[in-house]
């Protein structure tokens, strides 16, 4: 089984530059997230797909994050304009159904990552 | 204070060695726990849930008290290939299947 697939792998941009991150999560898979994690810290939860509506965007800077799953499959992050404290690794993640009381359809598989370095 | 706190180590041991990593948590509406292991420049992947009644699996032994609200990972005969960095992580659902992740524990294994 493929897993999660994101593009670019690694992404180098000045302050104030624009940047868009994709996703491709497991097949089947209903929900979807954007994890941002800092060098020295673990992931957070950044948004949360269901489908194609948003579950939870509580953590999202929506001032300058924005992320959408149009057709309830691939997935894309943007950050518009990019500070130096966005450098991290953008980490997109999917589970089979994330809406449920908690069971193995649950278990989150993560893709590998798109390394954001902000100059 | 942080949702769940983790000492980030490193824990430098031999190979063989029996090493226990410990995490608290702050949320006591969380509902599900697991340990999630992330090798270097790598993504997290699930290692193992973690249950009240404590579970194994292998050389690794996850305990969870709920009401002191801390978890526990056992790895005993450790291996060189278990140098990695160890997430504790707890899932509340107040929207849907949120993790809280720690920030790891960073585990080195030396010959």
């Amino acid at each position: 089984e493929a897993g999660v697939a994101q593009s670019p792998r690694y992404k180098i941009i000045e302050k104030r530059q624009s940047v868009a991150f994709w996703c491709n999560p497991i097949s089947g898979h209903a929900t979807l997230y954007w994890y941002q994690q800092i060098l020295g810290q673990g992931p957070k939860l950044l948004i949360q797909f269901q489908n194609n509506g948003v579950v939870d965007d509580s953590q999202l800077p929506k001032d300058r994050f924005s992320a959408e799953r149009l057709k309830g499959v691939d997935s894309t992050l943007k950050i518009q304009p990019a500070k130096l404290e966005d450098s991290a690794v953008y980490l997109c993640a999917s589970s089979l159904d994330g809406s449920i009381v908690f069971t193995s359809t649950d278990t989150q598989y993560f893709g590998p990552g798109t390394r954001l370095t902000v100059l | 204070r942080k949702e769940v706190e983790q000492d980030p180590g490193p824990f430098n041991v031999p190979e063989g060695a029996t090493v226990a990593f410990n995490c608290t948590y702050s949320n006591s509406a969380s509902q599900s726990f697991f340990w999630y292991r992330q090798d270097c420049r790598k993504e997290p992947k699930l290692l193992m849930s973690v249950y009240s009644s404590g579970n194994e699996d292998g050389r690794f032994t996850a305990q969870l008290n709920r009401a002191s609200q801390y978890i526990s990972l056992l790895i005993r005969d450790s291996k060189l290939s278990d140098s990695a960095t160890y997430l504790c992580v707890v899932n509340r659902r107040e929207y849907g299947n949120k993790l809280v992740f720690g920030a790891g524990t960073i585990l080195r294994v030396k010959s």
